[in-house]
């Protein structure tokens, strides 16, 4: 398997632009988490979908964030509008999460995104 | 709520010598699953091990072992014969077995530098 998959790996924009971040999970995962590091907060979970829905969207920081699933096979992270301090790795990850709870996440290669 | 703390900001050892990185967590279950994931440069998040509970062997995986101190909730990583490829960021996580759980909680991570 070519493991999680995101796009792109790198983005560079202007503040007030939207960015889209492009994950692809496992094949067979039901789970999938956006995660966001920055060296002041350390990895922080934005939100988890199961089964292509959204179960927690805490994580967000706000109304600017917004995250899709709409199949098995691909999610979406959205920011608008874009804005300096957004400036983060983000990392996608995925699972087959059972009802056991004894799952293993699988982490994408992260996208550093930078917003001047 | 869960915690998991990583109490060294950075550790170093020598080429070839043998290193080990403390993470203790706190919880009130008696089931959960324990990792460690290791960041290189490449931003890469790499799961390294993990430990299962309710098992009392302690998991090994080469070059990698833990010592798995379940009363003491204690969870450190052994890195033998270390390599140049071992620096990273080295992340320790908690994962309850809770029904309905799902999230990971993350350490603050510990650096390790391999001297050559």
């Amino acid at each position: 398997d070519a493991g999680v998959i995101q796009s792109p790996r790198h983005e560079v924009t202007e503040m007030g632009q939207e960015v889209t971040l492009r994950c692809k999970p496992i094949s067979g995962h039901n789970s999938l988490f956006w995660y966001r590091q920055t060296m002041m907060r350390g990895l922080e979970l934005l939100i988890y979908f199961n089964n292509n829905v959204p179960i927690d969207d805490s994580g967000m920081p706000e109304d600017r964030f917004s995250a899709k699933m709409p199949n098995a096979s691909f999610s979406t992270l959205k920011i608008q509008p874009s804005e300096p301090r957004d400036s983060a790795v983000y990392f996608c990850a995925s699972s087959l999460a059972t009802s056991g709870g004894r799952d293993t996440q699988y982490f994408g290669p992260g996208t550093r995104l930078t917003v001047l | 709520a869960q915690t998991v703390t990583q109490s060294q900001p950075e550790m170093s050892v020598q080429e070839a010598e043998t290193v080990t990185l403390s993470c203790t967590y706190d919880t009130s279950e008696s089931d959960y699953y324990l990792f460690w994931y290791k960041q290189p440069p490449s931003r890469q998040m790499i799961l390294v091990i993990r430990q299962e509970a309710y098992k009392q062997q302690n998991a090994t995986e080469n070059r990698f072992s833990v010592n798995f101190q379940k009363a003491a909730k204690s969870f450190s990583l052994k890195i033998s014969d270390s390599q140049l490829g071992d620096a990273a960021m080295y992340f320790c996580a908690y994962r309850s077995v809770l029904a309905g759980t799902y999230k990971y909680i993350f350490g603050t991570g510990t650096r390790l530098k391999v001297l050559a």
